[in-house]
C-alpha cells in the first residue's frame, strides 16, 4: 500500500516569514495529493490540492508543487502570519481511493 | 448543508463498557471514512464504505471494533468491550467521489477510564 513520509514534524518561524513542508510517497499510481490544516481541537479541513497532471498550484498566501518522477510535492506558505499555526498534513490518493495521511507537521508561527 | 455530524463530541467511558459513535455524511457523498488520531499514530484509517457497501476494514483494530453504514445517511463506530489505549478522538469524514478532497466531522473526543 501507499506509504506517505512527512517532514519536518515541527516547524518553528517568525511571522512574515516563509514555510516549507514536504512530503513523498511510494505508489506511482497516486494522482490525488491534498493538504490538510488542523487547528487545535478543530477538525481537519482541505487548504490546497493539487492532481498529478499539474506540477505546480498556487491560492494567494500558500502553494503547492509535485515531482511525480522523484514522488515528492511540497507545501509552501509566504508571509506567515499567526493563525497560519496549526498542524498540516499532506495526503496521497492513487487506485485505491484511499488517501493515506503524513504524520503531521506542526507549524508555531511567532508574533 | 450541514456538513458531516458526529456525535457524541464527547464521551467518558469506564473501560469494558460498550461504546456507539455515529456519523451523518454530507447528503450524495458516496465514501464515507471513519479515522481516529492520536498523537503516537496520527490519523489512521479505520474503515472506509462506497455507496453504504465497506470496502476495507484492514485499519480495524480488533474484532472489539465493528462499523455499519445501514443507509447512505447513517454510519456507527461501535467498541465493546472498550478499553483505556482506545481513547483517541474518532473522525467521520465523507466525499462526492474517490480521489476528492475529504469533510471531516467535528470528531468524538473518546475517554475510556
Amino acid at each position: 500500500g501507499e506509504n506517505v513520509e512527512q517532514h519536518p514534524s515541527t516547524l518553528s518561524v517568525q511571522e512574515g516569514d516563509s514555510a516549507v513542508i514536504k512530503c513523498t510517497y511510494s505508489d506511482s499510481a497516486s494522482n490525488y495529493f491534498p493538504w490538510y490544516k488542523q487547528e487545535l481541537g478543530k477538525r481537519p479541513q482541505l487548504i490546497i490540492d493539487i492532481r498529478s497532471n499539474v506540477g505546480e498550484k498556487k491560492d494567494q498566501r500558500i502553494a503547492v508543487t509535485l515531482n511525480k518522477t522523484a514522488k515528492h510535492f511540497s507545501l509552501h506558505i509566504t508571509e506567515t502570519q499567526p493563525e497560519d499555526s496549526a498542524v498540516y498534513f499532506c495526503a496521497a490518493t492513487g487506485g485505491s481511493y484511499i488517501p493515506t495521511f503524513g504524520r503531521g507537521t506542526s507549524l508555531i508561527v511567532h508574533p | 448543508d450541514a456538513g458531516v455530524i458526529q456525535s457524541p463530541r464527547h464521551e467518558v467511558t469506564e473501560m469494558g463498557q460498550e461504546v456507539t459513535l455515529r456519523c451523518k455524511p454530507i447528503s450524495g457523498h458516496d465514501y464515507l471514512f471513519w479515522y481516529r488520531q492520536t498523537m503516537m499514530r496520527g490519523l489512521e484509517l479505520l474503515i472506509y464504505f462506497n455507496n453504504n457497501v465497506p470496502i476495507d476494514d484492514s485499519g480495524m483494530p480488533e474484532d472489539r471494533f465493528s462499523a455499519k453504514m445501514p443507509n447512505a445517511s447513517f454510519s456507527t463506530l461501535k467498541i465493546q468491550p472498550s478499553e483505556p489505549r482506545d481513547s483517541a478522538v474518532y473522525f467521520c469524514a465523507s466525499s462526492l467521489t474517490g480521489n476528492e478532497k475529504l469533510f471531516f466531522g467535528s470528531g468524538t473526543q473518546l475517554s475510556v477510564l
